[in-house]
Order: structure tokens, then sequence, then C-alpha cells
């Protein structure tokens, strides 16, 4: 049974900095992996999705790797804001259900 | 384009009645997703279309919850005598094709509360 882990559950950091989200599985029979994000009270907006056979993708200050040999993906945030404050999800698609990980609670402080 | 859509918002009831939560998927999607989500946690699967038939509904709980796409678009989940455990946010994704390229793109959800 596939699953899920995001480390850490809760980050805190100055603006500006540079972090890494981490999300590890266990079974490397995946679709794809997907990072989301969600405000509070809020739905899931999708941010990156990297395929299978890809190592990585890209998109402005978001940069999301995959290595499924060792159940890991990260997913990097460069020059943090405050509006970047929100739950982090990644999702790891077997069959195309996606298996969640809980998350990680960003706070950017100004 | 429209995004995906759910209603209600919010729906309040007492246990043991019945409800109905609707998604509207993005047009010209034929896979759509329901997932589950207590506070604090991920989202948890439910059931998965594709068209009009379920693809996969191994995570619906028990025989209280159905859900139904009769025409390939809409979906209706359905939870019968409801609980206080069924109380969370039940979120509803489409995609364009199913297919394991796909990106999926979820609606705002609807908050169930089980008094």
């Amino acid at each position: 049974k596939q699953e899920v882990t995001q480390i850490p559950a809760a980050l805190s950091v100055p603006e500006g900095e540079n972090l890494v989200l981490n999300c590890s599985f266990t079974d490397s029979a995946i679709y794809n992996l997907q990072w989301f994000r969600q405000d509070p009270g809020k739905g899931l907006t999708s941010l990156l999705l990297i395929q299978s056979s890809q190592r990585e993708q890209t998109s402005g200050r978001l940069n999301a790797s995959l290595d499924k040999s060792s159940g890991r993906s990260t997913l990097y945030i460069a020059a943090s804001q405050p509006g970047d404050s929100a739950t982090y999800l990644c999702a790891a698609n077997q069959g195309g259900k996606l298996i969640f990980g809980q998350g990680t609670e960003l706070s950017v402080k100004p | 384009g429209a995004g995906v859509s759910q209603t209600p918002s919010n729906k309040v009831t007492e246990k043991g009645k019945y409800v109905e939560l609707r998604c509207d998927p993005i047009s010209g999607h034929t896979a759509l997703y329901w997932y589950r989500q207590s506070l604090g946690q991920g989202p948890e699967f439910l059931i998965y279309f594709q068209g009009t038939g379920a693809a996969d509904d191994s995570g619906l709980p028990n025989d209280r919850f159905f859900a139904v796409r009769p025409e390939g678009s809409v979906s209706t989940l359905k939870i019968q005598r409801t609980e206080r455990g069924d109380s969370a946010v039940y979120l509803c994704a489409s995609s364009y094709s199913g297919q394991r390229t796909d990106t999926q793109y979820f609606g705002p959800g609807t908050r169930l509360t089980v008094l």
C-alpha cells in the first residue's frame, strides 16, 4: 500500500529565504507526482506535475524534483515571499488516484 | 474557462439524514475524482469515474456512500444515514482524459458537518 510522507509538518522562514519541502513515497510504481498548494478553507491549486520518466519540473520560482528509485520528491521555493504562506501537499498518482501526504504548513514572515 | 465547481459550499445536516453533494467538472474532462479531507490531513481518495462508469471505487468507506455520473459530466456523491464521522471537506477533481500524464484540477470543496 502506497504511503506518502511529508517532512517537516510545519516550517517558518523569513522572507527572501530559499527553502526545500520534502516528500517521500513507499511504492515507486507511480504514474506521476503532483505538488499542490492549499490556502486555508480553500481547494487545492496544482503547482507542478512531474511524470514518472522525468527528473524535474520548473515553474517560476518553483522547482520540483523526482527520484523514483529512492522514493523521494522535493519542492524548492526560491526567494520566498509572504504570499507563499500556505499548506503544500504532494501526491503520488497510482493507477489514476492520488495518494496524498499530510502536507507542510509554510509560513513566510515579512 | 471555468474551473471545477461544487455545490453546496457548506452543508450542515443531522445524524441519520441523507445528503447529496454535486460536482461540475471542467468542460470536456472525461475523468472525475472524489476525495475527502479531514481537518489537518491530506485528501483521501474515494472514487474515480472515466466517462459514466466508476473506474475505481476502492476508496468508498462503506455502502452508505455512493456516487453517480449518469451523463459523463456532472457527478453526485450520495451519503445515506450520515454519521458524525462523515464530517469533512469533500473535494472533487477532474482531468482531461484520465491518462497517466494528466493533471488533476480540484474544486473548492463542500464542507459537510454532521451534527
